[in-house]
């Protein structure tokens, strides 16, 4: 089934170490996003991209990193210069030349600051 | 300015009856696309209804409609007959063009009263 996987589910990570969130998909979708989402809060776009090796900030990139290697794959790495990372980490992908695309979205990443 | 606005934080409604949430959005672009989405507490985010800014019809989606209101700006999205199973975060959201990047609301927590 065509879709989209984030792994892990859960992540611990102690304070001071980088950590990299997986995101692939299989829908041939040349766009990508991070978002961060926050207890009842909205999402907030950390990085997208819409094609190989090109991507773009969003409104809250400081302390994270991106990659975009391969077309169906997007990681994303929290650095120690994040200073409150713990949150739902949720990735999406969507097509691009049309306004009526909807993204798709991954399971999600919780991670947490120990 | 504040691309997509929920102004409902919270609503609650009665098992079978129709309720409202609301959603206003901010663009210049006469090209644009507006999406609901529904967020379980399991966290995934589920893709409900979509409205072209050129469509002259609302959006319907089996219990889910949309009123659009272009001249208002306003995109609310219409349940009827809510079910238990309706219990979760909905969020509004928008696409510029065919290539820009999607805003999303604070979202609306809304609960199912048996």
């Amino acid at each position: 089934d065509g879709g989209i996987t984030q792994s892990p589910k859960y992540l611990f990570r102690k304070e001071g170490q980088n950590v990299t969130l997986s995101c692939e998909q299989n829908l041939n979708h040349d766009a990508m996003y991070w978002y961060r989402q926050d207890p009842g809060q909205g999402l907030r776009l950390i990085y997208y991209s819409q094609i190989v090796n090109d991507f773009q900030k969003g409104d809250i990139a400081e302390g994270y990193s991106v990659s975009r290697e391969k077309k169906e794959s997007f990681p994303l790495t929290v650095t120690s210069a994040q200073k409150n990372p713990t949150a739902f980490y949720l990735c999406a992908s969507s097509p691009l030349g049309s306004s009526t695309d909807t993204q798709y979205f991954g399971p999600g990443t919780r991670l947490t600051v120990l | 300015a504040q691309k997509i606005t929920q102004t409902q934080p919270g609503m609650f409604v009665q098992e079978k009856e129709a309720v409202t949430l609301d959603c206003t959005y901010d663009t210049s672009d006469p090209s644009y696309g507006l999406f609901w989405y529904k967020q379980p507490s399991s966290g995934e985010m589920i893709f409900l209804i979509y409205q072209g800014s050129y469509d002259q019809q609302n959006a319907t989606e089996g219990r889910y409609s949309l009123n659009f209101q272009k001249a208002r700006k306003s995109a609310n999205l219409v349940i009827s007959a809510s079910q238990l199973g309706d219990s979760a975060m909905y969020f509004c959201a928008m696409r510029e063009g065919s290539f820009g990047q999607f805003y999303f609301g604070t979202g609306t927590s809304l609960t199912v009263i048996p």
